[in-house]
Parts: structure tokens; C-alpha cells; sequence
């Protein structure tokens, strides 16, 4: 059975501590591993999708990477700005059905 | 240009009565699909259209849960005799194809009284 894990559930940092979160799946034939994030109140705004173990993708301080089992969001000097939930989803089937996990509430402090 | 819209932002409704949701995609996106994401869950899969192919309706819930999509554009879900279960934020994104990344919607908060 596909499952989609994501960790830690919830975190506070303070304004520029890096620190990254997990995305653990289990997906049979992957498509891409997508990351989202959504604000309260809001739906899922796409950040990235990345599509083979190895693979690395950057946008401002988020930078995502990709292995067979996992993903990582790592944050760099985190902002105030950044705080929201992030959504991890890898897709597979014959279109890009994704699995979402539960997201990391992310808060940063000033 | 335009993202994604979602009719009406927020619905109130008494348990029973039938309701309609509304999605517009994103101009010249094949694909579109429904979500819904219950207070404290992740988002779950509905029912996916890609252009004039058959849906995949695995995902919905129950027969009380339908989607149809127009013309490859507007797609309306409909939820008949409504429990107070079906109370969620309902979500629509579409892709330009069905490999692409999918573009979210605001989203319907539900609510069931």
C-alpha cells in the first residue's frame, strides 16, 4: 500500500535557524515527489517536483532533494515569511495520482 | 493570468439537502482534479477528468458523491443528501496535462449543520 510519511508534525524555529523536513514514502512506480505549501486558509501553493534519486531543486531559501525512500526540504536562515504547512505528495499511476502526507507546521519566530 | 477559481468560497448547509461546488481551471489545462481536506488531515483524493477520457472516481467516498466536467473546462461536484462528515475544505487543482504539477484552488469550506 502507498503510504506517505512526513516529520516532524509540527516545528518552531527561530529566525535563521536552518533545519530541514522528511518526507518518507512508499510509492510504487513514481512518477515525481511533489512539495507544496499552504497557508492557513489557503490552498496548496506548488513549490517543486522532483523526479529522480539524486535530484536537487532550489528556490530562494528552500532547497528540496530526492532518494529512493525519502525527501528533504532543507530551509536556509528561515524568515517569518516562511511559516505554513508544507505538503509532501508523490504521484504515480498512469497520471500524476498523489499520495499527500500530513505536512510539517512550520513557525518561525523573529 | 488566472489561476484556478472555486464557487463559493464558503457553503453552509443543513444535513440532507444537496450541494453544488464549482471549479474553473486553469485556461487550456486538460487535466483537473478534486480533493478534500477534513480539519486535521491530509488531502484526499476524489476524482480525477483529463480531457474526454472516462474519470478515475476511485476516490470517491460514496454513490451520494458526483463530478461531472463540461466541455474540458468547468467541473462541478455535487454532494447529495449531505452528512455532517462531508464538512471539509474541498479543493480543485487541474495541470496542463496528466504528468504535470497541479495548480490548487482557494478551496469550498463545507460546512454541515
Amino acid at each position: 500500500e502507498d503510504q506517505v510519511t512526513q516529520s516532524p508534525e509540527a516545528l518552531r524555529l527561530q529566525e535563521g535557524e536552518s533545519s530541514s523536513l522528511n518526507c518518507s514514502y512508499t510509492v510504487s512506480g513514481l512518477r515525481g515527489l511533489f512539495w507544496y505549501r499552504q497557508d492557513p486558509g489557503k490552498g496548496p501553493e506548488f513549490l517543486f517536483t522532483l523526479y529522480s534519486a539524486g535530484e536537487e531543486k532550489e528556490k530562494e531559501r528552500l532547497k528540496a532533494t530526492l532518494t529512493k525512500k525519502e525527501s528533504f526540504l532543507h530551509i536556509t536562515a528561515p524568515k517569518p515569511e516562511d511559516s505554513a504547512t508544507y505538503l509532501c505528495a508523490p504521484g504515480s499511476g498512469g497520471y500524476n495520482k498523489l499520495i499527500f502526507g500530513a505536512g510539517t507546521r512550520l513557525a518561525v519566530h523573529p | 493570468g488566472a489561476g484556478v477559481s472555486q464557487s463559493p468560497s464558503n457553503k453552509v448547509t443543513e444535513k440532507g439537502k444537496d450541494v453544488e461546488l464549482r471549479c474553473d481551471p486553469i485556461s487550456g489545462h486538460t487535466a483537473l482534479y478534486w480533493y478534500r481536506q477534513s480539519l486535521g488531515q491530509g488531502l484526499e483524493f476524489l476524482i480525477y477528468f483529463q480531457g474526454n477520457s472516462a474519470p478515475d472516481k476511485s476516490g470517491l467516498p460514496s454513490d451520494r458523491f458526483s463530478a461531472e466536467r463540461t466541455g474540458g473546462s468547468v467541473s462541478t461536484l455535487t454532494i447529495q443528501r449531505t452528512q455532517q462528515e462531508d464538512s471539509a475544505v474541498y479543493l480543485c487543482a487541474s495541470s496542463s496535462g496528466p504528468l504535470g504539477e497541479q495548480y490548487f484552488g482557494p478551496g469550498t469550506r463545507l460546512t454541515v449543520t
